[in-house]
């Protein structure tokens, strides 16, 4: 596709429930990141795959908080247990190749509020 | 580890006003330096960035930035904004060798208005 896409791009659930949050990246890029941006703060790194490597989880704020990707190809983020802390906008962002000096490129986002 | 802050949560100015938005990091290496824009209701869009070279960096929309090591900062500035410049910005910086997510400040919101 011509740019990373995010699926839903809002999920309203109630306390206590799993979701489950959908990111494509641009077709061809390697690395894959995960962001949570909450209510008037910056961006939040929360996972970060690069190719078949092992992935970075140091950013995950709990077990309850799951990612997947298969290859190079599209990427879950699992809240497990939702809490009304969890409310955020989840940024999804690829590049083409896993150096600090390359641009990220971000997805519109998915709202998620937790009721 | 690094860190940004972005002094300034908000920023209101007039059409064709110059503007200023203020960026200083902190790390113990070197470092790259980035400006994200977020448009309302889309996602971040690169700006510009700082990696290596001249330390005054040209971006897209006119915007342009320039990396002072002796202060760590890399302020955003524009001679002229335009209403759709309307934006939130952030700043982020990444350690500038093997790998190293963005840290991100917490943004700062322009309001231009007529």
């Amino acid at each position: 596709g011509a740019g990373v896409s995010q699926s839903p791009s809002n999920k309203v659930t109630e306390k206590g429930k799993d979701v489950e949050l959908r990111c494509d990246p641009i077709s061809g890029h390697t690395a894959l990141y995960w962001y949570r941006q909450r209510l008037g703060q910056g961006l939040e790194f929360l996972i970060y795959f690069q190719g078949n490597s092992a992935p970075d989880k140091s950013g995950l704020p709990s077990d309850r908080f799951s990612a997947e990707r298969t290859g190079e190809s599209v990427s879950t983020l699992t809240i497990q247990r939702t809490q009304q802390e969890d409310s955020a906008v989840y940024l999804c962002a690829s590049s083409s190749i896993p150096l600090t000096s390359d641009t990220q490129y971000f997805g519109p986002g998915t709202r998620l509020t937790v009721l | 580890a690094q860190s940004v802050t972005q002094l300034d949560s908000q920023v209101p100015v007039f059409e064709e006003a110059p503007v200023e938005l203020r960026c200083n990091y902190s790390s113990s290496v070197s470092v790259y330096l980035f400006w994200y824009v977020q448009y309302p209701n889309q996602g971040l869009q690169l700006l510009l960035k700082y990696l290596s070279g001249s330390t005054l960096v040209k971006g897209i929309n006119g915007f342009e930035a320039e990396f002072n090591k002796s202060q760590t900062s890399f302020h955003l500035r524009k001679p002229s904004v335009h209403i759709s410049d309307t934006a939130e910005y952030f700043c982020a910086v990444t350690s500038n060798s093997g790998y190293s997510t963005l840290t991100f400040g917490k943004g700062t919101m322009l309001l231009v208005s007529p």
